[in-house]
């Protein structure tokens, strides 16, 4: 069974562009999480969506927003990107509901903003 | 506030001894706890839930609410057990809390 897959692995932009970062599921989840992982820092919650629905979001600025497929993948959508948001940025993926054991983790999308 | 404090960034200690990795809650409501683990190159993955109350690779955790801890615990180190351990909670809708992550290290 394919795992939570990430793409791309790395991704280099300027400040003030916009990034975009995609997200599958494993097959039957409906559930995907977003999470920010900056340098020396811990998993910061961006987003959780569930059936095509934002569910929740995290203490984030508008400026980070995405979306949810009819298959279940999801977008990251960074604009008017700024140096700090240099990070491993993390996807998730549950049944809708489950408690957090039965989250599976992608390996991440590496954003650096020169 | 919800919060995770994991206060070691780095612990060494050597092959065969004791491992205590803390993990320190705040949060008013009941808590559901995690312990993740990452190898080198590997994904984050679950090691432990408190609720489950298993040992995983030898590893064991205990809920205190008096002290509002989680700390995880293994009595021999083994040099497979180096990673990064990260202490989660779960909050409402489902939001994960994370600490900062602890980085083990297993010497020889």
């Amino acid at each position: 069974e394919a795992g939570v897959t990430q793409s791309p692995t790395h991704l280099i932009k300027t400040r003030g562009q916009q990034a975009t970062l995609r997200c599958s599921p494993i097959s039957g989840h409906t559930s995907v999480y977003w999470y920010q992982q900056a340098l020396g820092l811990g998993l910061q919650f961006l987003l959780w969506y569930d059936e095509g629905e934002e569910r929740n979001r995290g203490n984030f600025p508008p400026r980070f927003s995405g979306r949810q497929f009819p298959n279940y993948s999801s977008e990251l959508n960074v604009n008017a990107l700024e140096l700090e948001d240099s990070a491993l940025y993390l996807c998730a993926s549950s049944l809708m509901g489950q408690p957090a054991d039965g989250y599976t983790f992608g390996s991440g999308t590496r954003l650096t903003v020169v | 506030a919800q919060r995770v404090t994991q206060p070691e960034k780095l612990l060494s200690v050597f092959k065969g001894a004791p491992v205590e990795l803390k993990c320190n809650y705040s949060y008013s409501g009941s808590p559901e706890l995690f312990w993740y683990v990452q190898y080198s190159r590997q994904r984050l993955q679950l090691l432990l839930r408190h609720i489950s109350r298993e040992s995983i690779k030898g590893f064991t955790a205990d809920l205190n609410k008096g002290e509002t801890s989680f700390h995880l615990k293994k009595p021999f180190a083994q040099e497979e057990d180096s990673a990064m351990y990260y202490c989660a909670l779960q909050v409402i809708n489902y939001q994960l809390i994370w600490g900062a992550g602890t980085k083990l290290i297993i010497k020889p």
